[in-house]
């Protein structure tokens, strides 16, 4: 079975402070991992993927994760946050179980970044 | 330009309706999946395709069903609607599991 968990329904930064969204996975096979970013009324966008090349990924807009297979992680950081960068962020697993391709959302951190 | 096509982007249906939702993708993908996104609860997967004519459940299946009688075209199916599929229902399609989705604009259903 795969799931994924996103420890935090809510963060608050301020702007130009580092942005950090945590995620935990759990699958029997070597696992995909993707974070989107969903802004208000929109679609839903892909930041970065994970696909078993390098652990630190850089993705779009300055962020970056890290996937940590000792620690199941695959956390969301940004260097300095912009207003621009408020919005939904899900991180998802996808891996083969059983010959099918299931790709699993989180339940999503709702970033806010204040002036 | 790829793209996943849901058949409407507003629905308003009576209790006990039965309901299709359509999506259409034109990458020639293998993979299909139907989720609902609730505030709160991310996007929950109902059902996935990764084969004409094969389906699997997701984890919230219930009151649901789904036909892939091509490639291209994934439909959700509301047996019987309730009030509780009151929902933003949206369809995806991937080539394979190591590869970026690509979604449909969704499909605002209300059941009143």
């Amino acid at each position: 079975a795969q799931s994924v968990t996103q420890l935090d329904s809510h963060v608050s930064v301020s702007e130009g402070t580092p942005v950090l969204l945590r995620c935990n996975y759990s699958s029997s096979y070597s696992p995909s991992l993707f974070w989107y970013v969903q802004h208000p009324n929109k679609g839903l966008q892909l930041l970065l993927k994970y696909t078993s090349a390098a652990t630190l990924v850089k993705g779009i807009n300055g962020f970056e994760a890290e996937f940590k297979k000792s620690e199941t992680s695959f956390h969301l950081t940004k260097p300095s946050a912009h207003m621009s960068d408020a919005a939904e962020y899900f991180c998802v697993v996808s891996s083969a179980a059983s010959g099918t391709y299931k790709y699993i959302f989180g339940t999503g951190t709702r970033l806010k970044v204040l002036a | 330009d790829v793209k996943v096509t849901q058949s409407s982007r507003y629905l308003v249906k009576r209790t006990g309706e039965k309901v299709f939702l359509e999506c259409v993708q034109d990458m020639d993908h293998e993979n299909m999946f139907w989720y609902r996104q609730d505030p709160g609860l991310g996007l929950r997967l109902i059902y996935f395709s990764y084969d004409v004519k094969m389906k699997e459940k997701g984890d919230i299946p219930e009151g649901y069903s789904v036909s892939r009688e091509k490639k291209e075209r994934f439909s959700l199916i509301l047996e019987s609607a309730s009030t509780n599929q009151t929902s933003m229902y949206l369809c995806a399609s991937t080539m394979g599991t190591s590869q970026r989705a690509f979604f449909g604009q969704g499909t605002r259903l209300t059941v009143v």
